[in-house]
């Protein structure tokens, strides 16, 4: 168990549809980090938040946005949802102290279905 | 981001050594290169991080020569529990420390 937490663990969509996907990160950890993983492109970086702001931002789509909340939890939203669009939606975070700057801790993912 | 190259699959006995090479030949001065496995449907899980020379923990060893253009992964006497996909990753020790995935190489341990 990473302490990473995510919600819900299956979600399944028609096209065209909006969705929510929730991260809370380990106590204490400010960073919160959203990939993607589907068959074609593997694991990809889309954005990180660090303590409510945003820092960084990969291969994420306009469709997609993301915020940070005060109690360092997370939200991805995903809109007007398309087929390509299913894929395993990872949440991981980390503290920027670790001695380890890469060490990062996914939670057990989001399964998106889009139907 | 320095662009890495790693088998795409290895096949090993349980109880032997592994090791796993990872060709990295432009990494940066700033660049730490981090290792991660990955069971199916689960996310990442950090095994090992180094700079230069080697580094270990309980779970593994990196080897990183002085010209820092390749590492090598070693797992001691694995087990079939080990059969995971690894991702060697190289990326900056500033800015945001986001992680790039390559294709990764699957690993598959044989009883």
């Amino acid at each position: 168990d990473s302490g990473v937490t995510q919600t819900p663990k299956h979600l399944i969509t028609a096209t065209g549809q909006r969705v929510t996907l929730r991260c809370s990160p380990r106590s204490g950890d400010l960073s919160v980090y959203w990939y993607q993983q589907s068959l074609d492109q593997g694991l990809q970086f889309l954005i990180q938040y660090y303590n409510g702001e945003e820092r960084a931002k990969g291969n994420i789509l306009e469709r997609f946005s993301a915020q940070q909340f005060p109690d360092l939890h997370s939200e991805l939203n995903l809109s007007s949802l398309e087929l390509g669009d299913s894929a395993l939606y990872f949440c991981a975070s980390s503290t920027r102290t670790a001695a380890y700057p890469h060490e990062q801790y996914f939670g057990p993912g989001t399964r998106l279905t889009v139907t | 981001l320095a662009k890495t190259t790693q088998p795409i699959s290895m096949d090993s006995y349980e109880g032997q050594e592994v090791n796993i090479t990872c060709s990295h030949n432009n990494i940066a001065t700033n660049d730490y290169i981090t290792w991660y496995q990955q069971f199916p449907s689960q996310g990442p899980r950090f095994i090992i991080q180094g700079y230069k020379t080697k580094v270990t923990n309980e779970v593994a060893s990196l080897f990183i020569p002085a010209d820092r253009k390749s590492s090598t992964l070693s797992l001691p006497r694995v087990s079939l529990s080990d059969t995971a996909v690894y991702y060697c990753l190289v990326a900056s020790g500033a800015g945001s420390y986001q992680l790039t995935f390559g294709k990764g190489t699957k690993l598959s341990v044989i009883p």
